[in-house]
């Protein structure tokens, strides 16, 4: 049981350059998060689906977007790289809504550097 | 704002020494309070998840209190291993908000030494 998994786990990006995070998860669950770590700021999250074919912005959802087309996998994009955008991606995933008590599973985290 | 705030960045104890780490929020009604347990290079993992109703949770070696009067949570290890040393983070999600709204708090670094 795979769990959350996120690729690529590392990554340099050139400013203005775009790229996508794959997350899949294969517990059927109906929610996704992306979130951002970075040092002093804890776990930030940047956008989130409650199920196939839907999205939500989080805290901090500028510059980034995200895909839900298949309830296994969520996509965050990045068009154009800043390098604000260097940080540490968490993927995760609960059965339904954290609000109701659910434990989200995170991913190993992808590193994105932007130069 | 809703804020949450772990008191220490890190926390130094002795083997076999009962570790206290400290979760306090502000601005927040929060249903439940969750711990989990963060290791260098890796994702977090889920540990304990206590409810406004709740008083105390236990699971094996960790104890977790919730005191929504000083809006305050505790989480600690007994009997402390090298092996505990990691990132502790608390998490908050109330009643109401977002179904994506957990809010994490920076977390606190725990190095157990032998």
């Amino acid at each position: 049981n795979a769990g959350v998994t996120q690729t690529p786990k590392f990554r340099v990006l050139k400013t203005g350059q775009s790229m996508t995070l794959l997350c899949a998860q294969d517990m059927n669950h109906e929610y996704m998060y992306w979130y951002r770590q970075d040092p002093g700021m804890g776990l930030r999250l940047i956008h989130y689906s409650v199920g196939e074919g839907t999205t939500a912005k989080g805290e901090v959802p500028d510059g980034y977007n995200v895909s839900r087309l298949k309830k296994q996998n969520f996509l965050l994009g990045l068009e154009s790289a800043a390098p604000s955008q260097t940080s540490v991606y968490f993927c995760a995933s609960s059965r339904t809504g954290t609000g109701v008590g659910n434990t989200i599973y995170f991913g190993e985290g992808s590193w994105l550097t932007v130069v | 704002s809703q804020k949450i705030e772990q008191n220490s960045e890190a926390l130094n104890i002795q083997e076999g020494k009962t570790a206290t780490l400290t979760c306090n929020y502000t601005n927040y009604s929060p249903a439940y309070l969750q711990w989990y347990r963060q290791d260098p290079g890796r994702g977090p993992v889920f540990l304990l998840l206590i409810r406004e109703n709740e008083k105390e949770k236990r699971k094996e070696r960790l104890k977790v209190t919730f005191d929504t009067t000083l809006k305050q949570s505790l989480f600690h290890i007994t009997a402390s291993q090298p092996a505990d040393s990691a990132t502790y983070l608390c998490a908050l999600a109330a009643y109401g908000g977002s179904q994506g709204n957990l809010i994490f708090g920076k977390g606190t670094k725990l190095s157990v030494k032998p």
